[in-house]
């Protein structure tokens, strides 16, 4: 089942925030996030663990309400260099395979 | 630089023709996945070989087909080459099945 995002584009301007979210409908035991510019690989950013460990980031950070079933991926004083595509990808469990949403496309403009 | 290498980066080929696209996932990984990127759309899950048996496996059609060497570097085949093929295969690999994903350059793979 194939995680929700929201929204699909956004545009910012130097400085300001953003929030990207991303929910499935199935139990999730992790979430992972990836930055995609384009023409490029997907870069890892994070990952959060069921149970509240999180890995990633220096500059940017995350959430993960196991309840809800959903993650928010928080980009704080934006710059130019987060322009790309965010993906969550989520794991129902170990055995099981990266489903990736579809992508939110960000923007940063000076 | 992932440490995830790709060949070719590019492949022109003719519909109906047969490709194989190669991964060498990063040293010391043992999971290698396989995605498929069309233009401006996400990243379609095709396939995951851990320590050279699949593990898990997406809407990978049955003209495509994946395995993993002992040296753990992976091959993905595409056979019966359509237009709709056209697209970007990433290769990724992983220490362990449910760790961070570090992805490849891409084959950009254009069917004529």
């Amino acid at each position: 089942q194939q995680p929700v995002q929201s929204p699909q584009a956004v545009i910012l301007r130097e400085g300001e925030d953003a929030v990207i979210n991303c929910s499935s409908s199935k139990a999730l035991y992790s979430v992972h996030w990836y930055r995609q510019k384009h023409g490029e690989a997907p870069v890892f950013l994070m990952i959060l663990l069921k149970g509240g460990e999180q890995k990633g980031h220096e500059k940017i950070s995350a959430s993960f309400n196991e309840k809800k079933q959903q993650s928010s991926l928080y980009l704080t004083a934006s710059q130019l260099s987060y322009s790309g595509t965010y993906f969550c990808g989520t794991y129902g469990g170990s055995q099981g395979n990266l489903i990736f949403g579809k992508g939110t496309k960000l923007s940063v403009k000076p | 630089d992932s440490g995830v290498t790709q060949t070719p980066k590019h492949l022109i080929t003719a519909t109906g023709q047969r490709v194989t696209l190669r991964c060498s996932p990063r040293s010391g990984d043992l999971s290698v996945y396989w995605y498929q990127q069309s233009l401006d759309q996400g990243l379609q899950f095709l396939i995951q070989y851990y320590n050279g048996e699949e593990r898990a496996k997406g809407n990978i059609l049955e003209r495509f087909s994946a395995q993993q060497f002992p040296d753990l570097h992976s091959e993905l085949n595409l056979s019966s080459l359509e237009l709709g093929d056209s697209a970007l295969y990433f290769c990724a690999s992983s220490v362990e099945g449910g760790g961070e994903q570090y992805f490849g350059p891409g084959t950009r793979l254009t069917v004529t």
